[in-house]
């Protein structure tokens, strides 16, 4: 059946670091694919997403480009901030799924000052 | 605009207890979801809802949960009776079925079974 599978955190950044979070995913079709972003207490929210092959998803400064040769999703940032802080969720919608999101395990980001 | 609004954010309960979840979709959404995060098994989907209809139901562990939404505004999941393997942080989201993959989600309820 249709996956998505992230890195093992936690990733640990010094503010201003480059980030780069890997996701790889299993589907059938032309699934849509988004990173969510869950802050301490709070729920996940949708930070950016691609409904097709070579799309760039972008916000507050986060890329990801869907890589279909690769079946990869992979989030970046130039220059994290403490703000940053969370669990990065790395999600697919397969085709047909009706919003039914598969989503990876989480990774944790802490990012020092 | 209100969010997805949950409640109660914690319960803490003793094993073979009722517990009931609470969740208000956002105004407008037709599809709402629940879903179950535990450092284990991560976000796990129970169950969604379509129009109030339940689409799939899969995801829900065993008989013990259930899940109903009376009308577009509300929907509740219970477990009866709850057993400390339940223990998790239970979420809410909602969204227009017409909005591919953007879940907009609660605050989550933190449920204890001790």
């Amino acid at each position: 059946g249709d996956s998505v599978t992230q890195m093992e955190g936690p990733v640990t950044l010094s503010e201003e670091a480059f980030l780069t979070i890997n996701c790889t995913y299993t589907a059938t079709g032309y699934p849509s694919l988004f990173w969510y972003v869950q802050y301490p207490g709070e729920g996940l929210q949708l930070l950016l997403k691609a409904t097709k092959a070579d799309d760039k998803g972008s916000n507050k400064g986060f890329e990801a480009t869907y890589r279909k040769e690769t079946t990869s999703f992979h989030l970046e940032k130039g220059s994290v901030q403490v703000s940053d802080s969370a669990v990065y969720f790395c999600a697919l919608a397969p085709t047909g799924g009706y919003n039914k999101l598969i989503f990876g395990a989480g990774t944790r980001l802490a990012v020092h000052p | 605009d209100a969010g997805v609004i949950q409640s109660p954010r914690h319960e803490v309960t003793e094993m073979g207890q009722e517990v009931t979840l609470r969740c208000k979709p956002i105004s407008g959404h037709n599809s709402l979801f629940w879903y179950r995060q535990t450092m284990m098994r991560g976000l796990e989907l129970l169950i969604y809802f379509n129009n109030n209809v339940p689409i799939d139901d899969s995801g829900m562990p065993e008989d013990r949960f259930s899940a109903k939404m009376p009308n577009a505004s509300f929907s509740t999941l219970k477990i009866q009776p709850s057993e400390p393997r339940d223990s998790a942080v239970y979420f809410c989201a909602s969204t227009r079925a017409s909005n591919t993959g953007e879940l907009f989600f609660g605050e989550g309820s933190r449920l204890t079974v001790l």
